[in-house]
């Protein structure tokens, strides 16, 4: 089970729209569309932001959104806010039934 | 709202055995599946395990298969995770998690426990 492909880290400035790849395989992707993110602050718990690939969850902000297009998935995030600092994981279901998360993206807020 | 609280971290020798708790509240725990999930120091997150709302079913990581048993009471609103058979890169610090339902992928993480096996 090797984690689905993340870059390792991603910038940009205050205001400026971002995109975090999520890449696998077929397999990885299972066929369905259970793909999630997460926002990560070191130290605290981690927090979904996107379920099935494109789902908002109630309370998360509009600025966060989803995508996928056959075996990559994105994560973007527009108006880029100091508090969006954070480490970014995506996760899929896979045709194994079981779980498997990237291996993490640093977003950095110059 | 939902509270995920686990305990049961330490220091451990290799080869040594250990059992963590998540004890869960806010929610109607018996209903929905719940995962284990575990981050090394300095790496990302790595799916350990996932069990069924009833206990039913379990799957788990490749790495853990044979030493780690995910388990649960319902009638405590409680999560397990035994792990035997101990290793220094089992070091990290473990999530308990929620699903969104049966097992459609997590939506609320604990705060963690730490494991140390050295």
């Amino acid at each position: 089970q090797s984690a689905l492909t993340q870059p390792a880290s991603v910038s940009g400035s205050p205001g400026q729209s971002i995109t975090i790849s999520c890449t696998g395989t077929s397999s990885d992707f299972g066929g369905y569309n259970y793909v999630s993110w997460f926002q990560h602050h070191p130290g605290k718990a981690p927090k979904l932001m996107i379920y099935d690939v494109i789902v908002r969850p109630s309370g998360v902000s509009n600025r966060f959104s989803g995508s996928k297009s056959g075996n990559t998935a994105s994560l973007t995030i527009s108006g880029l806010q100091a508090e969006d600092e954070a480490d970014y994981y995506c996760s899929s279901f896979t045709s194994s039934s079981t779980w498997v998360f990237g291996g993490g993206t640093k977003l950095t807020v110059l | 709202q939902v509270q995920l609280v686990e305990s049961g971290g330490g220091v451990v020798q290799p080869g040594r055995s250990l059992r963590l708790s998540c004890a869960a509240s806010g929610f109607t725990f018996r209903n929905y599946g719940m995962h284990w999930v575990r981050q090394a120091p300095g790496k990302g997150l790595e799916w350990v395990a996932i069990i069924s709302y009833d206990g039913s079913n379990k799957d788990y990581a490749d790495f853990v298969k044979g030493r780690f048993t995910i388990s649960r009471d319902n009638s405590k609103n409680t999560l397990f995770l035994q792990m035997n058979s101990l290793r220094t890169e089992d070091t990290g610090v473990f999530y308990c998690a929620k699903d969104r339902g049966l097992d459609y992928g997590i939506e609320v993480w604990g705060q963690g426990t730490t494991v140390t096996v050295s």
